[in-house]
């Protein structure tokens, strides 16, 4: 399977706890996007990576949540001090190009906060 | 922020029917994009609209945009079972052009 692939698939943790999750993109694509998604809602953006540059960062990511691409590949989305708001569907999209190219979505992980 | 207002929210209907999912921009449309997306899972890409008037289709979903009405249509001709999911539009925002954002999706439910 050569598509966006994200692990893990779900994870259950205790408020206060840090978690972190993978995304590992298309192997050509040189962005990555971050989403965070509710139920019943559609994905809200949360940052952006053109190749290891973190170029957009939505005013959504607050201090608790990090997220790198070390070396223009895969990339890693923590959150510390988790809270109960915080559990979501949280999605991961490549792309390749410079302008409006597709964005192609991972599964998600599924994070819930107790 | 540019908002995606979709309608309807939620729809049944009959295997074999045609429906219509609406997707209107507060903002204008730089390029709309429709996505399929099942429970829990990730988002499946379906098409990519950039100039007004353009029209796609898909085996059987055709999707249009209007620029103008800063609108887009997503028609599903004769609906299966397969086609069940939630339809989210998507656009960029003017400022930046890469901020991505979505609508709040619509749910279809085919009866076989």
């Amino acid at each position: 399977d050569t598509g966006v692939s994200q692990d893990p698939r779900h994870k259950i943790t205790k408020r206060g706890q840090n978690v972190t999750f993978r995304c590992d993109p298309i192997s050509e694509h040189n962005r990555l996007y971050w989403y965070r998604q509710t139920l019943g809602q559609g994905p809200e953006f949360l940052t952006y990576f053109q190749n290891e540059a973190q170029l957009e960062k939505s005013r959504l990511l607050s201090d608790r949540f990090s997220a790198e691409r070390p070396k223009g590949s895969f990339s890693t989305l923590e959150i510390q001090r988790t809270e109960q708001g915080d559990s979501a569907m949280y999605l991961c999209a490549s792309s390749f190009g410079r302008g409006r190219e597709t964005q192609y979505f991972g599964p998600g992980t599924r994070l819930l906060v107790l | 922020s540019q908002e995606l207002e979709q309608s309807p929210q939620s729809l049944i209907v009959q295997e074999g029917k045609n429906l219509t999912i609406n997707c209107t921009s507060s903002k204008t449309l730089y390029g709309l994009y429709w996505y399929k997306q099942k429970y829990g899972e990730g988002l499946i890409f379906l098409m990519m609209l950039q100039k007004g008037g353009e029209e796609k289709s898909h085996e059987k979903i055709t999707a249009k945009l209007d620029e103008k009405k800063q609108q887009s249509s997503l028609h599903i001709t004769a609906s299966q079972p397969s086609h069940a999911g939630i339809y989210l539009c998507g656009a960029r925002s003017p400022n930046t052009g890469n901020q991505f954002y979505f609508g709040t999706g619509t749910s279809l439910t085919v009866i076989p």
